[in-house]
């Protein structure tokens, strides 16, 4: 079954240096997506970045990039030059496609980031 | 601006009380999803919706039941057989299929409803 774990339910980092957010992925699937969304204390959920199962090059955004290790299942997600807006429950989450042909994604659980000025 | 609006924003109900969230998206998206949030949790799939007229059972549908008869619309029942439904809920959309942007998800700012 499709499965995204992230161990770190806190992480503290200091304003304007880079921090890295973990994320472990199972599934059997070859073709998925990974995401990772930022929900900030009002509770939007807001699209941060997108890394294919094909892909070979990592994703960046901004200042956002996907650290995508294929062979460890692992899609981890580094913010460099953290502002104080960065502070936020971050979810890492897996697109797959069902047997029935829906597209469904699961999420983990969550790191509560925090920046300190 | 297109967007998803979620209403209420808060909501509190008796318990025993059947409540109906709204969800109304305006970016011609095909699908729709409702998704539960619990503190320190991340979110669990209730229903979701790849066309008018069609939805699927997520992980957690039971207690719950949805529609959608229009393209934008997809409300979702909380009805009196949830035993837990206090909890913060989140409708999102997407274009049908991961082709565009991984099929990324677009939320609504969510309704949280609290049962008392």
């Amino acid at each position: 079954a499709q499965k995204i774990t992230q161990t770190q339910p806190g992480m503290f980092v200091q304003e304007k240096e880079a921090v890295t957010l973990d994320c472990t992925y199972d599934t059997s699937d070859q073709s998925y997506g990974l995401f990772w969304y930022k929900q900030p204390s009002s509770g939007e959920m807001i699209f941060l970045i997108y890394q294919g199962s094909y892909d070979e090059q990592n994703a960046t955004e901004g200042r956002y990039s996907l650290n995508f290790q294929k062979a460890r299942k692992s899609a981890n997600l580094v913010i460099s030059a953290s502002q104080l807006g960065d502070s936020a429950m971050y979810f890492c989450a897996m697109s797959y496609i069902t047997q029935g042909g829906s597209e469904k994604l699961v999420f983990g659980k969550g790191t509560k980031l925090t920046v300190n000025p | 601006d297109g967007g998803i609006t979620q209403s209420p924003k808060y909501l509190f109900r008796k318990e025993g009380q059947n409540v109906t969230l709204s969800c109304e998206q305006n970016l011609n998206h095909d699908a729709m999803y409702w998704y539960r949030q619990d503190p320190g949790q991340g979110l669990r799939l209730i229903y979701y919706s790849q066309i008018v007229n069609d939805f699927q059972k997520g992980d957690i549908a039971e207690g719950y039941s949805v529609s959608r008869e229009k393209k934008e619309s997809f409300p979702l029942t909380v009805t009196s057989a949830q035993k837990n439904p206090t909890a913060f809920y989140l409708c999102a959309s997407s274009i049908k299929g991961p082709k565009v942007r991984g099929g990324e998800l677009f939320f609504g700012e969510g309704s949280r409803l609290t049962v008392l």
